[in-house]
């Protein structure tokens, strides 16, 4: 069964400051994506990444997926309040889309 | 307007009890999935459906059942709801049967079971 990894479980940081997510697995995946989700709200597509290496930019938001496609990081470049939520990373397995357990991220003005 | 609709967004109910819960997507997409949010905000698949078709069927109880009358709609019925069935359940929808392909979610219900 293919497992993907979050860390940190939770963060929580000061408005301004950088951050880095990790979104790890021992397997394969041929694209991952990244969600975000508020609380009383679904999960909302932010990014999906495809080939190996390649790094996307949503504003201040990074994303980049491993070479060996096993792993995806998001680094977010002087955190907003706004940025607050749980972010979720997913990937294919077995025709299935799988979710990781999620980042809990906090940003405190 | 709304892409994701699902109904009721919280159910309170208790032990014993049927409830059903209803989505609707109006992005023309093809599939639609139900998910299982739990108290640990871990999101896992019980159900997926292509063009009103059952495609995935992961290891949820009997009381669970899913229909699909058209594929813009995707409802869930739960027979005998039990203290464990409490969560958030998510319905989503994709343009596509991939893994690859986006999913957009609904805003969830809350089932609350006493």
């Amino acid at each position: 069964t293919q497992l993907l990894e979050q860390s940190p479980q939770f963060l929580s940081i000061q408005e301004g400051e950088n951050l880095t997510v990790y979104c790890n697995s021992s397997s394969v995946f041929s694209s991952l994506q990244w969600y975000r989700q508020e609380p009383g709200e679904g999960p909302v597509l932010l990014v999906t990444v495809v080939t190996g290496g390649e790094v996307k930019k949503l504003k201040r938001l990074t994303f980049q997926f491993g070479d060996a496609r096993k792993d995806s990081s998001l680094h977010i470049t002087a955190a907003q309040t706004g940025d607050t939520g749980l972010y979720l990373c997913a990937g294919g397995s077995q025709g299935n889309l799988i979710f990781g357990k999620g980042t809990k991220l906090s940003v405190k003005p | 307007d709304t892409a994701v609709s699902q109904t009721p967004k919280y159910l309170v109910t208790q032990m014993g009890n049927d409830k059903s819960i209803k989505c609707e997507q109006n992005l023309g997409h093809d599939t639609m999935y139900w998910y299982k949010q739990d108290s640990k905000k871990f999101l896992k698949i019980m159900f997926s459906y292509n063009n009103k078709e059952l495609i995935i069927n992961e290891t949820v109880p009997n009381r669970f059942s899913p229909k699909s009358p058209d594929k813009a709609h995707l409802n869930l019925h739960i027979n005998s709801l039990e203290l464990g069935d409490s969560a958030v359940y998510f319905c989503a929808s994709s343009q596509v049967n991939s893994y690859n392909s986006p999913l957009h979610f609904g805003n969830g219900t809350r089932l609350t079971v006493t």
